[in-house]
């Protein structure tokens, strides 16, 4: 099956700075790349998400890259605030057995932005 | 619009004690599914329905677990009998088809179990 690695667990920022999240999956198959930020007492929301057939996707703030040969892929994101400081997930979807798209789950990053 | 709602939020038990957490999915999703989440494991896939119908239960942990999904707007995870390990926030999340493109899973803001 697929897996999913994210990396760092933790990463402590400056308000202003960039922060990158970075992921790698094991399934070539995967065509679909949700990221979801989580804040304390709330459930996973979408913020972000990339198909295999492009390479770089940016909304303000936040972007995503893509590497398919490398089975990479990245968020970014700059001049950093208080309130980006949650956890952020990575995922990566494909087709699974019976032909339904399940996404499998990185183990989450926990970014603080510092004031 | 209303999203994925679940009851309750919060549930202290005791152990062996009965406990049953339910979704009601976004109106109009054809997938439903149930996550556990810890410290220690992240964020685990527990069972997912579509069109009401069970597909994959692989990741329940124990028969002590059970789903079921009776209609299109609501779905139950049951724990009989609870142990103290089965305390986690657990979450329900709904997505659709969409013209066989994969679309993005809404989740729910969880229930937050805790077994004595």
């Amino acid at each position: 099956g697929e897996n999913v690695e994210q990396h760092p667990s933790t990463l402590s920022v400056q308000e202003g700075d960039s922060a990158v999240i970075k992921c790698t999956y094991s399934d070539s198959a995967s065509n679909y790349f949700p990221w979801y930020k989580q804040e304390l007492g709330k459930g996973p929301q979408l913020i972000i998400d990339i198909r295999s057939n492009v390479g770089e996707k940016k909304d303000q703030r936040i972007a995503v890259t893509l590497n398919k040969t490398a089975k990479h892929f990245s968020l970014h994101i700059t001049e950093t605030q208080p309130e980006d400081s949650a956890v952020y997930f990575c995922a990566a979807s494909g087709p699974r057995s019976g032909g339904s798209y399940i996404p499998t789950f990185g183990r989450g990053t926990s970014l603080i932005v510092h004031p | 619009d209303a999203g994925v709602i679940q009851s309750p939020r919060h549930e202290v038990t005791e152990m062996g004690q009965e406990v049953t957490l339910r979704c009601k999915p976004i109106s109009g999703h054809d997938y439903l599914f149930w996550y556990r989440q810890t410290m220690m494991r992240g964020l685990e896939l527990l069972i997912y329905f579509n069109n009401n119908v069970p597909i994959d239960d692989s990741g329940m942990p124990e028969d002590r677990f059970s789903a079921k999904m009776p209609n299109a707007s609501f779905s139950t995870l049951k724990i009989q009998p609870s142990e103290p390990r089965d305390s986690a926030v657990y979450f329900c999340a709904s997505s659709s088809t969409g013209s066989g493109r994969h679309q993005p899973q809404h989740f729910g803001d969880g229930t937050r179990l805790s077994i004595l």
